[in-house]
């Protein structure tokens, strides 16, 4: 099965602070890639899925941006932390109409 | 756009009973469904899945039911336990087939 590696776990970043989530994927290839975030009380917003390399759509306008810049790499990144950012974001992978598989989650607070 | 959605945001239930969590979706062309569990802190952890062409499938205490008539997806959890007690989500592919679209999660409490 495939192994979902998310990181940090948590993070406090300042308000209009650079930031870069990284997520890669083990033990498959060719995935489709998902970034998530969930705020408190809500369910599971898709900000981005990627195909494959290079080739990211967006589900939501935001100040958030995604890149795939490997088969198996995932990157979530904003250039200025909006409060309204806060939240947690997680990491998936599937091959299509199948399960997806779930990093563990990163706690962003911007403060 | 598409949504999917939850019946009920809590569910309160007591040790041994049965729980049911219920779900509607949107798009009439998803084609995979699927329940997720999540824990305080943690990734969802997938529980069961269902294809419409079926209408039922049955895993280990938990049975997924699908009625694409009404668009309404349900898991049941049988004598549910302590251990149960997290937010369970429904999600549905999108119409492109190419993502999952979540709902917003129910919260299942179980009480001994």
């Amino acid at each position: 099965s495939q192994t979902i590696h998310q990181w940090p776990a948590t993070l406090v970043q300042p308000v209009g602070s650079p930031l870069s989530l990284e997520c890669t994927v083990e033990g498959t290839s060719n995935p489709n890639l998902y970034w998530y975030r969930q705020a408190a009380g809500r369910g599971l917003q898709l900000l981005f899925y990627s195909v494959g390399i290079g080739q990211i759509s967006s589900e939501v306008p935001q100040n958030l941006s995604a890149s795939r810049p490997q088969d198996r790499q995932f990157i979530l990144s904003s250039k200025k932390l909006l409060l309204s950012d806060s939240g947690f974001y997680l990491c998936a992978s599937t091959g299509g109409h199948t399960e997806a598989f779930f990093g563990q989650g990163t706690r962003l607070t911007v403060v | 756009g598409e949504s999917v959605g939850l019946h009920l945001p809590t569910l309160s239930v007591q040790e041994g009973d049965n729980s049911i969590i219920n779900c509607a979706y949107s798009n009439s062309a998803s084609d995979y469904f699927i329940w997720y569990k999540q824990e305080s802190g943690k990734g969802p952890q997938f529980i069961i899945d269902i294809r419409s062409n079926m209408d039922k499938r049955q895993g280990q205490r938990v049975t997924v039911l699908l009625n694409k008539t009404v668009k309404h997806l349900s898991l049941q959890i049988a004598a549910t336990q302590p251990g149960d007690s997290a937010v369970y989500f429904c999600a549905a592919d999108n119409q492109a087939g190419t993502a999952l679209i979540f709902g917003k999660g129910t919260t299942l409490s179980v009480s001994s």
